[in-house]
Formats: structure tokens, sequence, C-alpha cells
């Protein structure tokens, strides 16, 4: 059974710091997805990981995916208290074209205090 | 990205009736995937619904509880049945998108059980 594991829960932290988040994974897969989610909302994607070494970027966040270790990582440089919600990592384990289910992890609720 | 709308966005059930959400795609989709939020927690999978065929349930959930329909390649719907306030979530509906790499999903159906 596929197990995401998210690290940490719970993080709060001041603005202008840089933070990461990690997601780890039990078993192979090509596809890794980061979320964000203000309370009471949806999910907004925010990145799809493809392939080892995947590095995206959008504005003060940074995704990378390192399919060997069964590891990605959210970082998060120089902190602006919008950035303040929950974040999930999801992996799809199914191989090929098409999407199977995805499985999530807990989830990070990220604070950041001004 | 699709286009993905839910209804109801929310409501208030009494404990032992039913609620029939919708999800309706701008697209045509294979799978559509619905997801259960509980207060707090990360997104549970409930089923895969393919068109022409019974959903596929994970394990802890069951078609007399949760049926699902998808009469055709934009549309499904997921009963709550029975309701408790045990049931009281956030259900999410979710597509893939039409790079077969992505998932999106809906606004969410905020169900609360008194």
């Amino acid at each position: 059974e596929l197990k995401v594991e998210q690290n940490p829960l719970f993080l709060s932290m001041q603005e202008g710091k840089n933070y990461t988040i990690y997601c780890n994974y039990s078993t192979t897969s090509d596809r890794l997805y980061w979320y964000r989610q203000d309370p009471g909302k949806s999910l907004e994607s925010l990145f799809v990981l493809l392939s080892n070494g995947a590095v995206k970027q959008e504005g003060r966040l940074m995704a990378s995916l390192d399919t060997k270790a069964r590891l990605s990582t959210l970082h998060i440089t120089a902190a602006v208290h919008d950035l303040s919600a929950t974040y999930f990592c999801a992996v799809d384990p199914s191989a090929g074209l098409g999407h199977d289910k995805i499985i999530f992890g807990k989830g990070t609720r990220l604070h950041i205090l001004p | 990205s699709a286009v993905i709308s839910q209804k109801p966005s929310r409501d208030i059930c009494q404990r032992g009736t039913s609620l029939t959400i919708q999800c309706q795609v701008d697209s045509q989709v294979t799978m559509m995937f619905w997801y259960r939020q509980q207060p707090g927690q990360s997104l549970t999978l409930i089923a895969t619904a393919n068109q022409g065929s019974e959903a596929t349930y994970e394990s802890g959930f069951v078609i007399d509880k949760f049926p699902i329909s998808r009469p055709n390649l934009t549309f499904s719907t997921l009963t709550v049945s029975n309701m408790s306030p045990e049931d009281s979530s956030i259900y999410l509906c979710s597509v893939e998108g039409r790079l077969n790499t992505e998932a999106f999903f809906g606004q969410g159906t905020r169900l609360t059980v008194v």
C-alpha cells in the first residue's frame, strides 16, 4: 500500500525566512503533485513533477523530485504572510499515460507570522 | 486546465437523509474521482468512477453508503446515504487533465449533518 508522509505537519515561521517541507513516499511513482488549500476552499494545483530531478519554481515556492530517494521537497524562500495555507503533496502510483487514484499526505499547515 | 463545477457548494442535512452531489466537467474525461476530507484532515479517496461501468470503491467505503453514477464522460454524482454526523466533511470530485498528467479538483461540497 502506497504511503505518503509529509513533515512537518505544522510549521510556524517568521516572514522573510526560508524553510522546506518534505514529502516521502513508499512506492515507485512517476507523478508527484503539490497542492495548496486555503481554509474552507478547494485545492489549488501548484506543481506537477514528472521525472527524477525535476525542479519547478513559481514565485517564492520551488519544488523538486528525487524518484530514487522517493522524496520531494517544497522550498519556501523569504516567506510572506500570503503563503499561509495548508500544503499537500500527493502521489500517483500508476505508470504510463492516464492517472489512477492519487494518494495524499496529511498536509503541512503553514502559518507565517508577520 | 479542466473546469469543474460541483453542486451544491454546501448543505446542512438532517441525519438519516441522503444528499446527492453533482460534478460537471467542461470536457470529456475517462475517470472521475470522489474524495472525502474530514475536518482538519487530508483527502481520502472514496471511489473511482468510469463511464459505463460500476464505480471502484476504496477500502472502508461501500456502494450502499456512497452510490455513484457516471452516465457520461462529463458528469458524475455521489450520494451520501442515510447520513450521520460522522459524514460531515468536504466532498470533492477530481478529474485528470487533458495531458493525462494533471489532476484537478472541484470546489468541494461542505456537508454538515445535524
